[in-house]
């Protein structure tokens, strides 16, 4: 069955640095998203993708947050200047279209430490 | 945005039902509803939505109150692989990206 696959699995990076956190979409799906999931808290929106584009994101993704799709199968989050409260699980999660009846397939996640 | 109201936690022991309840007086005529559970160290997975009927698929039956104000998500044989959080997630109708807003869900436990 295909699945949504990150990497790496963990990141640790001092603060300030900047980090790529990568994900493969499944194949045909045409709506990326990223969410967050500080330790002991809800997962939380980040970003919504399409067509190239944003489509949404939320108050979390400010200027130090951007998405790319750089080639026809990755799409990835950078942090361009990591700070310790960014310390968290990151989530990437596609759908084959973008109806609210479509089903959102998550990967395994990145756990990034800012040390 | 709807809001849904989930307990903190329940258990079951293995191999029994386990209904659970999610409230959303709130709920508007063409949200849909949708449940994700997340195993401990994994990324949420689907399990099953509705609109107005009943649903069922392979893991689990849907159960949405003639009001749409509540809904059961249930699992007819807990095994021990289903002790995740479940979440009860409501999303509007239409087309476009949307956004799934998580809460606290129901950590769901099975006694061996």
């Amino acid at each position: 069955e295909p699945e949504v696959t990150q990497t790496p699995s963990h990141q640790v990076t001092q603060m300030g640095q900047e980090v790529i956190l990568r994900c493969v979409p499944i194949s045909n799906h045409l709506y990326f998203y990223w969410y967050r999931q500080i330790l002991g808290q809800k997962v939380e929106f980040l970003v919504s993708f399409y067509n190239n584009e944003i489509s949404e994101k939320s108050e979390i993704f400010d200027d130090q947050f951007s998405v790319e799709r750089p080639d026809g199968s990755n799409f990835t989050l950078k942090i361009r200047s990591t700070k310790l409260e960014d310390s968290a699980m990151y989530f990437c999660a596609s759908s084959e279209t973008g109806l609210s009846t479509d089903t959102q397939y998550f990967g395994p996640g990145t756990r990034l430490t800012v040390l | 945005d709807a809001k849904t109201t989930q307990p903190n936690s329940m258990e079951s022991n293995e191999e029994e039902p386990v209904h659970l309840p999610c409230n959303h007086s709130t709920i508007s005529g063409t949200d849909y509803i949708h449940w994700y559970r997340q195993l401990p160290s994994q990324g949420p997975e689907y399990v099953i939505h509705g609109l107005t009927s009943n649903v069922n698929n392979r893991m689990a039956s849907l159960a949405i109150a003639e009001d749409r104000k509540s809904s059961t998500l249930i699992l007819h044989r807990a095994t021990l692989r289903d002790a995740a959080v479940y979440y009860c997630i409501l999303s509007p109708s239409g087309a476009g990206s949307y956004q799934l807003t998580f809460g606290k869900g129901t950590k769901l436990s099975v006694i061996p």
